[in-house]
C-alpha cells in the first residue's frame, strides 16, 4: 500500500525557515517524480515543485523560486521542502504527492497533508 | 504560464448527471486530470488523461474533451459525492509545472 507521510509542519515567524518532510513507503521511491503541492485555509490546489527520479531536475513555482528548496533521498526514501523566507502568504496545508508521467503528469498518491502557519 | 478556468459551484440532485466543466487555453495540447477533495481530506485523482478512470474510481465518473474544455462528469450522482473537484494539466515539455484550476463546490441537494 502506497503511503506517504508528511511532517515539520507548525507556525513559524515571517522571515523564518521550516523544512517539511514526507516518509514514502509501499513503492519503489525512487523510480518516481516527486511533487509539493500547497493549499491556503480555504482556497484551492497550488503546485509547489517537483522533482526528478534521481534529484538532477528540479521546477518551482514562481512565488516560490530562491526561497524554497525541493530535495530528496532515496536511501531513505524521504522527500524534503526546506522553506526560508516565509510569508504569511505561504500559509498553507502542503501536501507531499507522488507524480506520473501519464500523458503528461499528475499526483496518484497523496500524503494527509502538514499546516505551516506563517503568522507574528 | 496558464490558467484553468472552472465554475465554483455546481448543484444537482441525487440520481442526476453533474458535469463540471474546465477551460484552458492550453488544454488542446495537454492532457487534463480530475481530482475530488471531501472536507479535512486530501484529494484523489479520479480521471487522468482526459478521460481514463484510475483503478478503484466508481463506473459513474468519466471524463471528456473538446477543443479549450474538458469536462467531468458525474452519472447518477450519490450524497457521498459531495465534495470540491480540481482540474489540472501540466507542462508536458520535461519540466512537469502543474497547474490547477479554482476547483467546483458540487452540492447534492
Amino acid at each position: 500500500e502506497v503511503q506517504l507521510v508528511e511532517s515539520g509542519g507548525g507556525l513559524v515567524q515571517p522571515g523564518g525557515s521550516l523544512r517539511l518532510s514526507c516518509a514514502a513507503s509501499g513503492f519503489t521511491f525512487s523510480s518516481y517524480w516527486m511533487s509539493w503541492v500547497r493549499q491556503a485555509p480555504g482556497k484551492g490546489l497550488e503546485w509547489v515543485a517537483n522533482i526528478k527520479q534521481d534529484g538532477s531536475e528540479k521546477y518551482y513555482v514562481d512565488s516560490v523560486k530562491g526561497r524554497f528548496t525541493i530535495s530528496r533521498d532515496n536511501a531513505k526514501n524521504s522527500l524534503y521542502l526546506q522553506m526560508n523566507s516565509l510569508r504569511a502568504e505561504d500559509t498553507a496545508v502542503y501536501y507531499c504527492a507522488r507524480g506520473v508521467v501519464s500523458g503528461s503528469y499528475c499526483f496518484d498518491y497523496w500524503g494527509q497533508g502538514t499546516l505551516v502557519t506563517v503568522s507574528s | 504560464s496558464y490558467e484553468l478556468t472552472q465554475p465554483p459551484s455546481v448543484s444537482v440532485s441525487p440520481g442526476q448527471t453533474a458535469r463540471i466543466t474546465c477551460s484552458g487555453d492550453a488544454l488542446p495540447k495537454q492532457y487534463a486530470y480530475w481530482y475530488q477533495q471531501k472536507p479535512g481530506q486530501a484529494p484523489v485523482l479520479v480521471i487522468y488523461k482526459d478521460s481514463e478512470r484510475p483503478s478503484g474510481i466508481p463506473e459513474r465518473f468519466s471524463g471528456s474533451s473538446s477543443g479549450t474544455t474538458v469536462t467531468l462528469t458525474i452519472s447518477g450522482v450519490q450524497a457521498e459525492d459531495e465534495a470540491d473537484y480540481y482540474c489540472q494539466s501540466a507542462d508536458s515539455s520535461g519540466t512537469y509545472r502543474a497547474v490547477f484550476g479554482g476547483g467546483t463546490k458540487l452540492t447534492v441537494l
